[in-house]
C-alpha cells in the first residue's frame, strides 16, 4: 500500500524560530499533497494543497508568508512554519492521493515555546 | 504496515437505505477511534467517534459500533442522504482523544437519489 513518511513527529521549538515539516511519499508518486491543522474536537483544516513544480494554494486565512510549502519534487513536500509562536502550537498533517485512495502522514506535534 | 484499514474503497448506497462503512486495526493499543468525512477540495471534519471503552455510540442518523475482540469498527448512516456522499476517513489514536491520529484511507461513499 502507499505510504507518506512525515517528520519529525514531535518537535519543540522556541518562539520565534522556525520548524520544517517534511512529508514523503514512499512508494508512489504525488503530484499533490495537501497539509491540514488539526484543531480541538479532532477537526482538520486545509491549511493548504502544494502542487509539484508550482506555487502552493492556501485556504483563505491562512498565511502564505508564516506556513512556507515547497513541493520540490514528486515525493517530497514541506511546510515550514516560520517565526513560530505559541498560537502555531498544534498537530500538523500531511496527506497525498494515490492509487489506494487518500494516504495520510502520520502528523506532527509542534509546540512551540 | 498499515494499521488503520479500510478495505472498500467505495460503497453505493440508496437514498433512504442503511450505509454500513467498515475500518479495521492491528494496533491494540489503539484506545480512541474517530470517524470524519471530506467533500472534494476540503478537509476532513469530525463525525463521531468512540472511546474503547465502549462498544457502541450514536450520534442522530451514525451510529458507530466498535468491537475489540476483531479490531473492528464500523459506521452506520441510516437513512442514508445524497449529501452524505463523500469520502469518510477513519482514524485511531493511542493516547487519548487529543493525541496523534493514524487514518485509513478512505472510503467513498455514493448515495443514489
Amino acid at each position: 500500500g502507499a505510504v507518506v513518511s512525515q517528520h519529525p513527529s514531535r518537535v519543540i521549538c522556541k518562539s520565534g524560530t522556525s520548524v520544517k515539516i517534511e512529508c514523503r511519499s514512499l512508494d508512489f508518486q504525488a503530484t499533490t499533497m495537501f497539509w491540514y491543522r488539526q484543531f480541538p474536537k479532532q477537526s482538520l483544516m486545509l491549511m493548504a494543497t502544494s502542487n509539484e513544480g508550482s506555487k502552493a494554494t492556501y485556504e483563505q486565512g491562512v498565511e502564505k508568508d508564516k506556513f512556507l510549502i515547497n513541493h520540490a519534487s514528486l515525493t517530497l513536500s514541506t511546510l515550514t512554519v516560520t517565526s513560530a509562536h505559541p498560537e502555531d502550537s498544534s498537530f500538523y498533517i500531511c496527506s497525498a492521493e494515490s492509487g489506494y485512495g487518500y494516504t495520510f502522514g502520520s502528523g506532527t506535534r509542534l509546540t512551540v515555546v | 504496515d498499515q494499521q488503520v484499514k479500510q478495505n472498500s474503497p467505495s460503497l453505493s448506497v440508496q437514498e433512504g437505505r442503511i450505509s454500513i462503512l467498515n475500518c479495521d486495526y492491528t494496533n491494540s493499543m489503539f484506545d480512541y477511534f474517530l470517524w470524519y468525512k471530506k467533500y472534494p477540495a476540503e478537509g476532513p471534519t469530525f463525525l463521531i467517534s468512540i472511546s474503547s471503552i465502549k462498544d457502541k455510540n450514536e450520534d442522530g442518523r451514525f451510529t458507530v459500533f466498535l468491537n475489540k475482540s476483531a479490531k473492528h469498527l464500523s459506521l452506520h448512516i441510516v437513512p442514508s442522504q445524497p449529501g452524505d456522499s463523500a469520502v469518510y476517513f477513519c482514524a485511531a489514536s493511542a493516547r487519548g482523544a487529543t493525541n496523534e491520529l493514524i487514518f485509513g484511507t478512505g472510503t467513498l461513499l455514493a448515495v443514489q437519489p
